[in-house]
């Protein structure tokens, strides 16, 4: 079965200071998706980045990097240079090429200390 | 503009009463999806639709019910049976087939036992 397991409960950072919030995932599928989204405290749902299963390269979004490490079915967010905005819960999320079916991780709540 | 519309955003729940969530979209998405989410938590995945008149059960169905008569809306009913309804529920839609396209989410409703 698939799952998504964010380790990471909360985490705090220094303002400016880079951060990796952590995302496994289990499937057997050959071909998936993952994506990453931000909630601030007002709840909606924001997107930040994707990675395809056979893409090459690290997904890159202006500060927002994914360091994908396939054969550890690892996929976690780095964001460079942070800011007090980032401060948010962040979901990990996956879903199957074959299926329209989408999961989500617990989630991770980053608080950015000025 | 083009987006998900979630009404009402507060919403009250007397016990044994069933309540029905809406939420419409004019992205042009075949795929729609119900989420709930509990307070610090992520988010579960209710039911989905990939197309008009087709819906599928997702991990926590049970106690719900959705129709999709018409491609722009995917209405939510929370049953009686639903013995713990209190959550944040977040609709979703997204265009299927594509690997990369992220889910685009309404703002969400938020839902309580009086």
């Amino acid at each position: 079965a698939q799952k998504i397991t964010q380790t990471q409960p909360g985490m705090f950072v220094q303002e400016k200071e880079a951060v990796t919030l952590d995302c496994t995932y289990d499937t057997s599928d050959q071909s998936y998706g993952l994506f990453w989204y931000k909630q601030p405290s007002s709840g909606e749902m924001i997107f930040l980045i994707y990675q395809g299963s056979y893409d090459e390269q690290n997904a890159t979004e202006g500060r927002y990097s994914l360091n994908f490490q396939k054969a550890r079915k690892s996929a976690n967010l780095v964001i460079s240079a942070s800011q007090l905005g980032d401060s948010a819960m962040y979901f990990c999320a996956m879903r199957r090429s074959s299926a329209s079916k989408i999961i989500f991780g617990s989630g991770t709540r980053l608080s950015i200390r000025p | 503009d083009g987006g998900i519309t979630q009404s009402p955003k507060y919403l009250f729940r007397k016990e044994g009463q069933n309540v029905t969530l809406s939420c419409e979209q004019n992205l042009n998405h075949d795929a729609m999806y119900w989420y709930r989410q509990d307070p610090g938590q992520g988010l579960r995945l209710i039911y989905y639709s990939q197309i008009v008149n087709d819906f599928q059960k997702g991990d926590i169905a049970e106690g719900y019910s959705v129709s999709r008569e018409k491609k722009e809306s995917f209405p939510l009913t929370v049953t009686s049976a639903q013995k713990n309804p209190t959550a944040f529920y977040l609709c979703a839609s997204r265009t299927p087939g594509t690997g990369d396209q992220p889910q685009h989410f309404g703002d969400g409703t938020r839902l309580s036992i009086l």
